[in-house]
């Protein structure tokens, strides 16, 4: 009964390979969100959709792609992994993005490692 | 613009003893202010928010935070530490649409037996 799951857990390649990071949750929400958090455990806010739409779209390289196949699914795709890319990064989801109150919910993280 | 600022990365406390984690926020509103705890490995946990409602805002695991807007602080404390409160602690702020949260650095909280 995960509220917020992210596969994999673990994610070790080569640069310039090209990666996928799933999202789901099953709490019902409107919204989804991906951050990155450096080796300095600073989080920073990537991307977030509210209901399939994009709504924050923060200074991101392309390479990264959010998709989100249905409101219960934010995937992450990463084109032409460099070193800098290696980080741990969190997907969360909150009841809907209007309301500055909402409490968001995080997975559990992906811990990407770039060689 | 909005941001937080927490003082001091890194927090050691005796096991019993009070926990004070500083956590500052600039904002140009009224600000929601929110508490997250990270033990090794996991993601973030709510601990507490602040949402105009009280300035003394009570959390899980015994924690709580009051919102001063005198001194733009959101304090975390805990009367008594324990041992199972050693994890990195964030303070954040949400602003804007799409509840854009701003995290501040992170405290490193370590608990002495």
């Amino acid at each position: 009964d995960t509220a917020v799951s992210q596969t994999p857990k673990y994610l070790v390649t080569q640069m310039g390979n090209d990666k996928s990071i799933k999202c789901e949750q099953n709490l019902g929400h409107d919204t989804m969100y991906w951050y990155k958090q450096d080796s300095k455990k600073f989080l920073k806010i990537m991307f977030s959709y509210n209901n399939k739409e994009l709504i924050i779209n923060e200074t991101v390289p392309n390479r990264f792609s959010p998709k989100s196949p249905d409101k219960a699914h934010l995937n992450l795709h990463i084109n032409s992994l460099e070193l800098g890319d290696s980080a741990v990064y969190f997907c969360a989801s909150s009841q809907d993005w209007a309301g500055f109150e909402e409490t968001q919910y995080f997975g559990p993280g992906t811990r990407l490692l770039v060689l | 613009a909005q941001s937080v600022t927490q003082l001091g990365s890194h927090v050691s406390v005796s096991e019993g003893a009070l926990v004070l984690l500083r956590c500052n926020y600039s904002s140009s509103v009224p600000p929601y202010l929110f508490w997250y705890v990270q033990y090794p490995n996991q993601g973030l946990q709510l601990l507490l928010k602040y949402t105009s409602a009280a300035t003394l805002v009570k959390g899980i695991n015994g924690f709580e935070a009051e919102f001063k807007k005198s001194e733009t602080s959101f304090h975390l404390t805990k009367p008594s530490a324990h041992m199972s409160d050693a994890a990195e602690y964030f303070c954040a702020v949400s602003v804007g649409a799409g509840n854009q949260f701003y995290f501040g650095t992170g405290t490193s909280l370590t608990v002495i037996p």
